[in-house]
């Protein structure tokens, strides 16, 4: 069974300051993996998606995948209080002729102006 | 960029009602498109896959009969929860595939309360 965990929250953080996000997944096929905002009461909308080994950053934002460790993370700098939602990393894997995405529980992000 | 509409946003029915949701792709061609359901405090479980087309793959321990789906077009899937109950009450979100996107689009949920 797919399974993607995500670090327990919630997490606080001062505004200004890094927060750093947590994803581990169990499935050794996945191919692309996700980074998802989910503000409360909303769908999610995605933030950022990585395939390869390594570091990809697009604004404030740096996920990093590390496959021979089934681990994805995602770093936000210059945190800002509207940065606070719930963060879902998601796992893609090919079923078919279609990708599925799992997703982990989500953790509660809160920056604290 | 890719849209996803889907409504309607919030439905209230009666206990043993059905109600329909849809979900379209406005500017693509969703040769695929996901259900999934979400509680209060927890992540988003994948009910089913719709096919163009064909018949919808479910989820293990999602019932077919109750949660029915229809992908009849390229732009189109229809979620019909039929005789709806308390427990069924969730956020129902869509998503869209596109071998062409870098990302799923999904679209901006549905709250069902049944009463």
């Amino acid at each position: 069974q797919k399974e993607v965990e995500q670090n327990s929250g919630p997490l606080s953080v001062p505004e200004g300051a890094i927060a750093s996000l947590n994803c581990t997944y169990s499935d050794r096929g996945s191919q692309s993996f996700f980074w998802y905002r989910q503000y409360s009461g909303k769908s999610p909308e995605l933030i950022m998606f990585i395939y390869s080994n390594g570091d990809k950053e697009d604004g404030r934002f740096t996920a990093q995948l590390n496959k021979a460790s089934q681990y994805v993370s995602l770093l936000i700098r210059d945190s800002q209080p509207s940065d606070s939602a719930t963060y879902l990393c998601a796992v893609g894997t090919v079923s078919g002729s279609a990708r599925q995405l799992t997703f982990g529980s989500g953790t509660q992000l809160t920056v604290l102006p | 960029g890719a849209v996803v509409s889907q409504h309607p946003s919030w439905v209230i029915c009666k206990s043993g009602t059905s109600v329909k949701i849809e979900c379209r792709s406005l500017d693509f061609q969703a040769t695929t498109m996901f259900w999934y359901r979400q509680f209060p405090k927890q992540s988003l479980m994948l009910m089913a896959t719709s096919n163009e087309g064909s018949k919808a793959t479910y989820e293990q321990g999602v019932e077919k009969d109750k949660f029915l789906i229809n992908h009849a077009s390229l732009t189109l899937s229809t979620l019909t929860v039929t005789s709806a109950h308390p427990e069924d009450s969730s956020f129902y979100i869509c998503s869209a595939s596109d071998r062409g996107l870098q990302g799923y689009t999904f679209g901006s949920g549905t709250r069902l309360t049944v009463v």
